[in-house]
């Protein structure tokens, strides 16, 4: 399964929105419901971070103004306003089709 | 705060062995499975392998490019999850990352929800 993030980068300026795409070449949906697409962030020099969990499930300490959305192939993490501190490398990974858990190559986040 | 800290890295020759610690901290360790990642230089990060906590039985599953030769262990008293690499080869070379197994699975586990930063691992003659 291949997963393919768009942009590869991107340079926001602090307080707007940013966008970020993920399609998956299989369905991620899996007949328990539930559907197995996650969000990660690396910052420089630390370990990955989960943000979303089965789709648009913030996960513990992440702010609000992360969320995320999607069904089947296509999923968007979408941050509201952008601050300092969002900058890292962010990553979709499929937890279905297993065991190959697979990662986007990862979009790039900088601030302008 | 859950801190995953890998240790025991190095450089290798083909062959040899090395075993990998994670340290945890911050969350009740027994109650977890644990797993290990790793990833070559230019690759993507790829699955090694995950222990289940014992009140799952504490069984192991394997990647199949290490089974056979790597193994997954665990010390509970400690909050540390070991990996046993035998056998290494020069594929074997890249980062390790410890992580911890999130939510509920049947089988494999869906997701992890912490991660270590690391431990660099170069198997070389």
């Amino acid at each position: 399964i291949v997963m393919t993030q768009t942009p590869v980068s991107l340079s926001v300026t602090p307080g707007q929105p940013a966008s970020i795409s993920c399609k998956s070449s299989q369905s991620l949906f899996h007949t328990d419901g539930v559907t197995y697409l996650y969000w990660y962030r690396q910052k420089s020099g630390q370990s990955l971070q989960l943000l979303i969990y089965e789709v648009s499930r913030r996960f513990s300490g992440v702010p609000d103004r992360f969320s995320g959305s999607g069904s089947g192939t296509d999923f968007t993490l979408r941050i509201s306003r952008v601050e300092a501190e969002d900058v890292g490398i962010y990553y979709c990974m499929q937890g279905i089709h297993l065991p190959r858990y697979t990662f986007g190559q990862g979009t790039k986040l900088e601030i302008k | 705060e859950v801190h995953l800290v890998e240790s025991g890295g190095g450089l290798v020759k083909p062959g040899r062995s090395l075993r990998l610690s994670c340290t945890a901290s911050g969350f009740n360790f027994g109650d977890f499975s644990m797993s290990w990642f790793r990833q070559a230089p230019g690759r993507g990060l790829e699955w090694v392998g995950f222990i289940r906590n014992k009140g799952y039985g504490g069984t192991r599953e394997y990647a199949a490019s290490v089974k056979g030769r790597f193994s997954i262990s665990r010390d509970d008293s400690k909050s540390i999850v070991y990996l046993q690499m035998n056998s290494l080869k020069t594929e074997d070379s890249g980062v390790y990352y410890c992580c911890r197994v999130g939510g509920d699975y049947s089988v494999l586990p869906h997701f992890f929800d912490y991660w270590g930063r690391g431990s660099l691992v170069t198997v070389s003659s």
